[in-house]
């Protein structure tokens, strides 16, 4: 079967830095992404991996490893407004996207 | 860039009517548009799959005599839910895809079944 896994929750400290990692079992990959959502809110586009490395995007970095089957977002200097989920996603064979859970980000002063 | 407008936004509507959501790709052509359903706290679960001028693909377990989609043109896609009950209170959200690497989200419609 198909399995995405991320944390449920995580919680950070304003200007610090935090990394959510995502772990992958699908068939076929075709590139894997990360998604911004506020609650009540549709999810926003962050990143884009299909080569094994690190993009860095600003604050954001997504870094991916195929052969692990493992992405990790970054976020440095931590903003209040970050407090979000971060949904990590994988285009399967047939361009068809997996969802992972989603991690609850929780930023505290 | 790629813009999906979703109308509306938020409706509550009483038990056993009907609601409809329009999902419109504004700049570009989207030939496959997807509808997902999100619970409270929970992730995106994708619905259906539409394709333009074809019957949409339905997942596992997604009424689709409930849940009509239909994609007349290039640029529209709508979901009606039809008879509606409080447990398909929900958010549900419409993405357009441009390119096989492009996916662009609508704002997403909150309905509220009383």
């Amino acid at each position: 079967g198909q399995n995405i896994d991320q944390p449920t929750e995580m919680t950070a400290t304003e200007g610090a830095i935090v990394q959510i990692n995502c772990t992958y079992q699908t068939s076929g990959f075709n590139g894997l992404f990360w998604y911004q959502q506020h609650a009540g809110e549709a999810p926003t586009f962050l990143s884009y991996n299909v080569l094994d490395g690190l993009e860095e995007k600003g604050r954001f970095s997504s870094f991916l490893s195929r052969s692990k089957g493992y992405s990790y977002l970054l976020l440095k200097e931590l903003q209040m407004k970050d407090s979000a989920s971060y949904l990590c996603a994988v285009m399967d064979s047939n361009y068809q996207l997996i969802w992972g859970a989603g991690t609850k980000l929780i930023i505290k002063p | 860039g790629a813009v999906v407008s979703q109308h509306p936004s938020r409706v509550i509507c009483k038990s056993g009517t009907s609601v409809k959501i329009e999902c419109r790709s504004l700049d570009f052509q989207a030939t496959t548009m997807f509808w997902y359903r999100q619970f409270p706290k929970q992730s995106l679960m994708l619905m259906a799959t539409s394709n333009e001028g074809s019957k949409a693909t339905y997942e596992q377990g997604v009424e689709k005599d409930k849940f009509l989609i239909n994609h007349a043109s290039l640029t529209l896609s709508t979901l009606t839910v039809t008879s509606a009950h409080p447990e398909d209170s929900s958010f549900y959200i419409c993405s357009a895809r441009e390119t096989d690497y492009g996916y662009t989200f609508g704002s997403g419609t909150r309905l509220t079944v009383v």
